[in-house]
């Protein structure tokens, strides 16, 4: 089945420690997005990506980071200079930079401990 | 730059009663609107869209949403809800005529269906 896989579903991250969230798509989408969900806060846009070996800094993209060196990979890393990194991640593709249907992956729970 | 409001953090509504979801967005240009469903510890799904046309939309799960230019609203309706229609909804915005502008999300409405 096409889709968006994010892996791990859960992780814990101890204070100071980089974590890297994977998100792998299937879909042949060219453009990838990041995007952060706290709360009664919605979703926030972190990086995204319209094509290979290109990425751009969302709304929240301090304390953050990524690499698009493959068309189906989007892996995102949580430095430890972001202060508040606990949060439920999203990582989601479309086909097209302009296309109007973005499809969402399952989610990665990070907690800091 | 656009923006959108849900005006109702909570709806509570009991099996088999009717449910609207207020949507409210801002922008002076055109737009594309979306509603989206996150089901506990899922990522989100949409359930419908509006780009032009009519405008009543249909979607998936016996949703539907109207767009009233006038009022800047997309507010999506149910006319019968389930219990598996408790989630959270999420509307979201983009101006149309900005090909590479991302979408702008609420900040959600959890929709809990009481037996």
């Amino acid at each position: 089945d096409g889709g968006i896989t994010q892996s791990p579903k859960y992780l814990f991250r101890k204070e100071g420690q980089n974590v890297t969230l994977s998100c792998e798509q299937n879909l042949n989408h060219d453009a990838m997005y990041w995007y952060r969900q706290d709360p009664g806060q919605g979703l926030r846009l972190i990086y995204y990506s319209q094509i290979v070996n290109d990425f751009q800094k969302g709304d929240i993209a301090e304390g953050y980071s990524v690499s698009r060196e493959k068309k189906e990979s989007f892996p995102l890393t949580v430095t430890s200079a972001q202060k508040n990194p606990t949060a439920f991640y999203l990582c989601a593709s479309s086909i097209s930079i302009t296309g109007n249907t973005i499809y969402f992956g399952e989610g990665s729970w990070l907690t800091v401990v | 730059a656009q923006s959108v409001t849900q005006l109702d953090s909570q709806v509570p509504v009991f099996e088999e009663a009717p449910v609207e979801l207020r949507c409210n967005y801002s922008s002076s240009v055109s737009v594309y609107l979306f509603w989206y469903v996150q089901y506990p510890n899922q990522g989100l799904q949409l359930l419908l869209k509006y780009l032009s046309g009519s405008t009543l939309v249909k979607g998936i799960n016996g949703f539907e949403a109207e767009f009233n230019k006038s009022q800047t609203s997309f507010h999506l309706r149910k006319p019968s809800v389930h219990i598996s229609d408790t989630a959270e909804y999420f509307c979201a915005v983009r101006r149309s005529n900005f090909g590479n502008e991302k979408l702008t999300f609420g900040t959600g409405t959890r929709l809990t269906i009481i037996p």
